[in-house]
């Protein structure tokens, strides 16, 4: 089975900018989370998805969006750049009790 | 405040040794998992315990649940270099959303 894929894994922005993000799940797997990962913070939670719908959100503002298609593929927005979004965001597609990582997107926002 | 504390944040041993890396809550958890990622990549799965008390072994590594599944503990036995990476803990109640620990940043010198 083929694993959790993320594109594009390198974007660079400029502040005020948007940016769309995506991830195909492992085949099977109805439910995508999104994580944003900093030095200073860690993990954070953003939110996840299941059958098209939001199920869980973490804390951050609504400049953080996300949806999910019919076939599980998820995509993640942030509209209005800001410098302190540089991160790596993380997909994880999970069924049952286990959640399995995608390589993620390093964003760089300038 | 972590819901999930890792203990130590950094630790850096000679290749042979043997080390343990701590992750506490005061809450319970109905099952937690360990990852380990390395720079610039995603986390990747390599347990999930569940019941109380378990022990689980993948090769050198030995991972506990507690008996109240408030904590777990991650033992590597004889540090090789391909060890080196962020040790990450998370805990789920059901299922659907996961919280990290701050992680651990184990550097295995040869």
């Amino acid at each position: 089975k083929a694993g959790v894929t993320q594109t594009p894994r390198y974007l660079i922005k400029t502040r005020g900018q948007q940016v769309t993000l995506s991830c195909s799940p492992i085949s099977g797997h109805r439910s995508v989370s999104w994580y944003q990962q900093t030095p200073g913070q860690g993990l954070q939670f953003l939110f996840e998805y299941f059958s098209e719908t939001q199920r869980n959100k973490g804390n951050f503002p609504g400049r953080f969006s996300g949806r999910q298609f019919s076939n599980s593929r998820s995509e993640m927005n942030v509209s209005t750049l800001e410098l302190g979004d540089s991160a790596l965001y993380l997909c994880a597609s999970s069924q049952e009790r286990e959640q399995f990582f995608g390589p993620g997107t390093r964003l760089t926002v300038l | 405040t972590q819901l999930l504390e890792q203990s130590p944040q950094f630790l850096s041993i000679q290749e042979g040794e043997n080390l343990t890396v701590y992750c506490n809550s005061s809450s319970v958890f109905s099952s937690l998992q360990w990852y380990r990622q390395e720079p610039g990549e995603g986390p990747v799965l390599l347990v999930t315990v569940v019941t109380g008390g378990e022990v689980k072994k993948l090769k050198r590594l030995t991972f506990q649940f507690g008996d109240a599944r408030k904590d777990s503990s991650l033992h590597i036995t004889a540090a090789q270099p391909g060890d080196t990476g962020l040790y990450l803990c998370a805990g789920t109640y059901n299922f659907n959303k996961f919280y990290f620990g701050s992680g651990t940043k184990l550097n295995v010198k040869p």
